[in-house]
């Protein structure tokens, strides 16, 4: 079965840094790769997602994320991060005849 | 187009009392999903399951916990004598059938508090 590693459970960065979340997946068969955005007291939102195709995708909110398969990494970016994006991050992974996995999490702190 | 409706949104149980929460997919999804986070940790797979039939429980504890999705109505999860350690926000996610649109749209969860 698939499976996913967010390195580091909390990430803190200024206002207008480089934003950066690491998302490793495990899967036997050709991913399909997920991030999702959880706010506080509220459900998960889809940010951005990969299938098949470009390997750079870019969603909502200025974020992005590259698949890289030679590293089975998925990691998210954003160049610069407002206060608005302080919320939980979690990756997801899933392959065609598959449930869908989620990492553990990444909270993500803006400092002003 | 209804998202993936959860209810309620809140419930209070007494120790060894039963939860039940419920989950409706959005239309035209036959696949449905249940995640327990628990507070100040990530969320966490519980089961996997299609029209009347389970297809992964392999996050489900052994003991007490219960899940179905019948041919007709929505998504149950049920808990049965809660415990404290029971506490925290069940979320149902619910998808297309496995392939391009794998992509999961979540409920705004349930949060069970158990006193």
């Amino acid at each position: 079965a698939q499976s996913v590693t967010q390195l580091g459970s909390h990430v803190s960065v200024s206002e207008g840094a480089l934003v950066l979340l690491r998302c490793n997946y495990s899967s036997s068969v050709p991913p399909y790769l997920f991030w999702y955005v959880q706010y506080p007291n509220q459900g998960l939102q889809l940010l951005l997602k990969y299938t098949t195709g470009a390997t750079l995708v870019k969603g909502i909110n200025g974020f992005e994320a590259e698949f890289k398969k030679s590293e089975t990494s998925f990691h998210l970016t954003k160049p610069s991060a407002h206060m608005s994006d302080a919320a939980e991050y979690f990756c997801a992974v899933s392959d065609p005849n598959n449930d869908m996995r989620f990492g553990a999490g990444t909270r993500l702190t803006v400092k002003p | 187009n209804a998202g993936v409706m959860q209810n309620p949104r809140h419930l209070v149980r007494r120790r060894g009392q039963e939860a039940r929460l419920r989950c409706s997919p959005m239309k035209g999804h036959s696949h449905v999903y249940w995640y327990r986070q628990l507070p100040e940790e990530g969320l966490k797979f519980m089961v996997y399951l299609q029209k009347e039939n389970i297809i992964d429980e392999s996050g489900m504890p052994k003991e007490r916990f219960s899940a179905e999705f019948p041919k007709e109505g929505p998504s149950i999860l049920r808990i049965q004598q809660v415990v404290r350690g029971d506490s925290a926000a069940y979320f149902c996610a619910s998808s297309q059938a496995p392939g391009m649109n794998t992509e999961a749209f979540f409920g705004q969860g349930t949060r069970l508090t158990v006193v």
